[in-house]
């Protein structure tokens, strides 16, 4: 089973400022790598699939990269609409299907 | 617009059995393979169980293999989880969601709102 470890667990930001989310792979999964966002009480939505490519509706200011084992999502100018928490996923060797354990971004 | 209605959700005992099912809508449910993917309360996602467009291809996740069974009925839009054995730490909200086609991998690109299921005596 492949192993996701986000860090850091938790983010203290300012609105207006950027941000970048790591993610670690415990072995190569290759650019089948995606990151949700999840507020509370509400379902994940989809960011980033395949790595760095941007799911529909999803605003420019996020971005992702990385490939192998280490990805990041960057958040270039937080909004207020951004704090919440971000979890990447993996589905380069599965079954399992795996997630990272999330970071929260909090004010 | 898409939709999936997740129900089913409830109280229920250890060792007991309940049957959750997800509506869907707004697209052409029988092309899209899905999944299960469940949360505990204050945890992060695990993924659950996986049934392709034809049901050709069934995963599970080893905590719940031999316990659970994932099915779908394309003609009613519907998909489904049969959870039996149920155990304390199977209590979660429990998602429905659809695999992206433009992923070359499995990602997830609609979620239903969830519905909890806690399993104690």
């Amino acid at each position: 089973e492949i192993v996701m470890t986000q860090s850091p667990a938790t983010l203290s930001v300012s609105p207006g400022e950027g941000v970048t989310l790591s993610c670690r792979a415990s072995q190569s999964v290759k650019s089948n790598l995606a990151w949700y966002q999840q507020k509370p009480g509400q379902a994940p939505r989809l960011l980033i699939y395949d790595a760095s490519a941007r799911a529909t509706g999803i605003p420019a200011r996020f971005s992702g990269s990385g490939s192998g084992t280490e990805f990041t999502l960057t958040i270039s100018s937080l909004q207020s609409e951004d704090f919440a928490v971000y979890y990447c996923q993996q589905s380069n060797n599965w079954p399992p299907l795996t997630f990272g354990g999330g970071t929260k971004v909090e004010i | 617009e898409v939709q999936l209605v997740e129900s089913g959700g409830g109280l229920a005992q250890p060792g007991g059995s309940l049957r959750l099912s997800c509506g869907a809508s707004g697209f052409p449910f029988r092309s899209y393979s899905m999944s299960w993917v469940r949360q505990a309360p204050g945890k992060g996602l695990e993924w659950v169980s996986y049934i392709s467009s034809s049901s050709t291809t069934i995963y599970y996740a080893d905590s719940v293999k031999g316990r659970f069974t994932i099915s779908r009925d394309d003609a009613k839009n519907s998909l489904y989880l049969q959870m039996n054995s149920l155990r304390a730490e199977d209590t979660a909200v429990y998602y429905c969601a659809r695999e992206d086609t433009r992923s070359s991998g499995c990602s997830f690109d609609y979620w239903g709102q969830g519905t909890l299921i806690t399993v104690s005596s």
